[in-house]
C-alpha cells in the first residue's frame, strides 16, 4: 500500500513559538493531502484539505493564520503552527489521496505528538 | 449529509474468541465504508474498504465486514481474536464518485485479555 510519513515523529516547544509539522508521500504523488487533529481518547478531526499549489482549505472554526499550510509539491505538505499555545497539544495526523479506478483512498502517516510548554 | 455510529466504546474478549465491532452509517448516496485501525501513539492504518463491489470484503489480518445495504449497517468481525488486535478501530464513510471528505466514527477499543 501507499506509505506516507511525518516529521517530526515528536515536538516539544515553547508557548508561543513556531512549529513546522512535514507530511510526505514516499512512492506516490499525491495532489490531495489532509491534516486531521487527534485529541486524547478522541476521534481524528479533519482541520483542512491541502491542495498542490494552491490554498488550502480550512474546515469551520480552524484558524488558517493560525495553522499554515503549505503543498509545494506533489509528495510534500506541510503543516505549521503558529505562536504555539498549550492548548495547542495535540496529536496532528496527515493523509494523502490515491485515486484508484472510481475510488479513492487515504492513506494515513504515523503521527506528530506536539507538546507545547 | 453522512454520518456514523459505532455502537460500543469498548469491547473486551479473550484471545482466540471471535471479535464484533458495530458500526452503522447514514449517506445520502452510494457511500464509501472504511475500518480502520489506530495502535497507541501511532497513525491509522487501513483495514479494509467497500466501494459498491463485493458486500462481503476481506481486509488485513484476518479482519472482514459485511456491508448490508437494507440495516446501514458494516459491521467487522474477526474469527479469532489475537493480542495483537488490542487497538482503537474507527468505521469511516464517504460518498463513492463524487468523493468527499472523510467522516470518523468515535471509535471503538478492543481489548483482549488472555
Amino acid at each position: 500500500g501507499a506509505v506516507v510519513s511525518q516529521h517530526p515523529s515528536r515536538v516539544i516547544c515553547k508557548s508561543g513559538t513556531s512549529v513546522k509539522i512535514e507530511c510526505r508521500s514516499l512512492d506516490f504523488q499525491a495532489t490531495t493531502m489532509f491534516w486531521y487533529r487527534q485529541f486524547p481518547k478522541k476521534s481524528l478531526m479533519l482541520m483542512a484539505t491541502s491542495n498542490e499549489g494552491s490554498k488550502a482549505t480550512y474546515e469551520q472554526g480552524v484558524e488558517k493564520d493560525k495553522f499554515l499550510i503549505n503543498h509545494a509539491s506533489l509528495t510534500l505538505s506541510t503543516l505549521t503552527v503558529t505562536s504555539a499555545h498549550p492548548e495547542d497539544s495535540s496529536f496532528y495526523i496527515c493523509s494523502a489521496r490515491v485515486r484508484e479506478r472510481v475510488q479513492e483512498t487515504q492513506y494515513f502517516g504515523p503521527g506528530t505528538r506536539l507538546l507545547v510548554l | 449529509a453522512q454520518s456514523v455510529t459505532q455502537l460500543d466504546s469498548h469491547v473486551s474478549v479473550s484471545e482466540g474468541t471471535p471479535v464484533l465491532l458495530r458500526c452503522n452509517y447514514s449517506s445520502s448516496y452510494s457511500p464509501s465504508l472504511f475500518w480502520y485501525v489506530q495502535h497507541p501513539n501511532k497513525g491509522l492504518q487501513l483495514l479494509l474498504k467497500y466501494t459498491s463491489a463485493a458486500t462481503l470484503v476481506k481486509g488485513i489480518n484476518g479482519f472482514e465486514a459485511e456491508f448490508k445495504k437494507s440495516e446501514t449497517s458494516f459491521h467487522l468481525t474477526k474469527p479469532s481474536a489475537h493480542m495483537s488486535d488490542a487497538a482503537e478501530y474507527f468505521c469511516v464513510v464517504s460518498e463513492t464518485l463524487s468523493f468527499q471528505k472523510l467522516v470518523f466514527g468515535t471509535g471503538t477499543r478492543l481489548l483482549v485479555s488472555p
